[in-house]
């Protein structure tokens, strides 16, 4: 079955402990992104990632690392947490179709992230 | 970031009636995307559009990619109850700038049908 899985999916953490988000995508998609959800903001892009050891900053990549080791791998790193770093969480991938750009996506099922 | 203005906000319908909700940006996009969350689930993409003045349906669903490529609406015919859940559109500027790879997302329509 094609899909997204991300994990976890649930995480009560404490400030300033480093933490990783995994994403994993079985569709040999080029385009992967991350995206945060927070009320009346909508989904906001983190960051995103063209094809392997390419990566770009997206509309909010402050406190936030990523890498592109693999294809089908986009972890999601949280040096150093702090509370405004609360939100849900969505990877996401796609084919990336050249000029029409990455549009199409696929999304896991979602991360929710606590920081105390 | 680029912004984009989805609404409205939220709707709140009864069943058969039909529903409508845009989105607009002050830049030009040469993709628009609208995109259906169903509560705890990710966003599972509805209808993608790829062409200004681009009119194109779903089942029930119809969107079209303003001639101006500035703004899109979304149109939903005839809503029944598993049409609860937030709307949203997305719109990629165009290719060849430094923003390529960004797609970015509308504040979300929260769709309420009551049966």
């Amino acid at each position: 079955e094609a899909q997204v899985t991300q994990n976890p999916r649930y995480l009560i953490t404490v400030t300033g402990k480093k933490l990783t988000v995994t994403c994993s995508q079985n569709m040999n998609h080029e385009y992967m992104s991350w995206y945060r959800q927070d009320p009346g903001l909508g989904l906001r892009q983190i960051y995103y990632s063209m094809n392997v050891e390419v990566t770009d900053k997206g509309d909010v990549p402050e406190g936030y690392k990523v890498s592109r080791k693999e294809k089908r791998n986009f972890p999601l790193i949280l040096e150093s947490p702090s509370p405004n770093q609360t939100s849900l969480y969505f990877c996401a991938s796609s084919l990336s179709q050249g000029a029409l750009g990455p549009g199409e996506l696929f999304f896991g099922e979602g991360s929710r992230l606590t920081v105390l | 970031g680029q912004q984009l203005n989805q609404s409205p906000q939220s709707m709140f319908i009864q069943e058969g009636e039909d529903v409508s909700m845009n989105c607009t940006s002050s830049s030009i996009f040469n993709t628009w995307l609208w995109y259906k969350q169903d509560p705890g689930e990710g966003p599972v993409l509805l209808i993608a559009l790829y062409k200004a003045g681009e009119l194109t349906s779903n089942g029930r669903l119809t969107a079209q990619f303003g001639i101006t490529r500035k703004d899109s609406f979304l149109n939903i015919s005839a809503s029944i109850p598993s049409d609860v859940g937030i709307y949203f559109c997305a719109g990629q500027l165009e290719t060849g700038g430094t923003s390529y790879g960004k797609l970015t997302f509308g504040q979300g329509t929260i769709l309420t049908v009551h049966p």
